[in-house]
């Protein structure tokens, strides 16, 4: 099966960065996805990683390292629009997404 | 607008009923995903499609059924709901079903009493 780590709740001021960390051991590799989910909205996508290292899409930017099983998803600039939940979710062998349990982030100015 | 719909948007059912839950997407997108989302567990797959007139299962398929007659259109049905089917599901397409990203419908949110 597949197993999807990341942290329940965080917390941080506004104009801060946080880091929210997602491992994984899943059946196979074929990329790296997080989403965005606001509270009673559906998931909308933030960045995909596919090979190692960081992609930087304006304050947000996602790392991969596949020889450690590790992904995080870095937040700049933080925004109280950015109170959200995270999901991370893995392409496994069969073309097919594993989603962790998601990373509630609460904002406070 | 191009996207995905979903419909109803919320429903209260009583256990023993049908029930099919509607999902239509104009992006033209070959497949289409159903999943359900539970407090602490994530989104978890139901069933898939990869092209119109497939189907496969997911991680949690028992109890739910699904069809794809065409592109646009991937309902799922539970034939005779139980209260452990309460969840929000969520209708998802992506242009093929192995290198692209998936994008989400807004939910239907179910309650099975």
């Amino acid at each position: 099966g597949q197993n999807i780590d990341q942290p329940t709740e965080m917390t941080a001021t506004e104009g801060a960065i946080v880091q929210i960390n997602c491992t994984y051991q899943t059946s196979g590799f074929n990329g790296l996805f997080w989403y965005q989910q606001h509270a009673g909205e559906a998931p909308t996508f933030l960045s995909y990683n596919v090979l190692d290292g960081l992609e930087e899409k304006g304050r947000f930017s996602s790392f991969l390292s596949r020889s450690k099983g590790y992904s995080y998803l870095l937040l700049k600039e933080l925004q109280m629009k950015d109170s959200a939940s995270y999901l991370c979710a893995v392409r496994d062998s069969d073309y097919k997404l594993s989603f962790g349990a998601g990373t509630t982030v609460t904002v406070r100015a | 607008i191009a996207g995905i719909t979903q419909a109803p948007t919320s429903q209260i059912l009583a256990a023993g009923r049908r029930m099919t839950l509607r999902c239509t997407q104009d992006m033209r997108h070959n497949a289409m995903y159903w999943y359900r989302q539970d407090l602490g567990l994530g989104l978890r797959l139901i069933h898939y499609s990869n092209t119109a007139g497939t189907t496969g299962k997911g991680e949690v398929p028992d109890g739910y059924s699904v069809s794809r007659a065409n592109t646009d259109d991937f309902p799922l049905t539970l034939a005779s709901a139980v209260p452990s089917q309460t969840s929000v599901y969520f209708c998802a397409s992506s242009e093929t079903g192995d290198t692209d990203t998936q994008y989400f419908g807004p939910g239907t949110r179910l309650t099975v009493l």
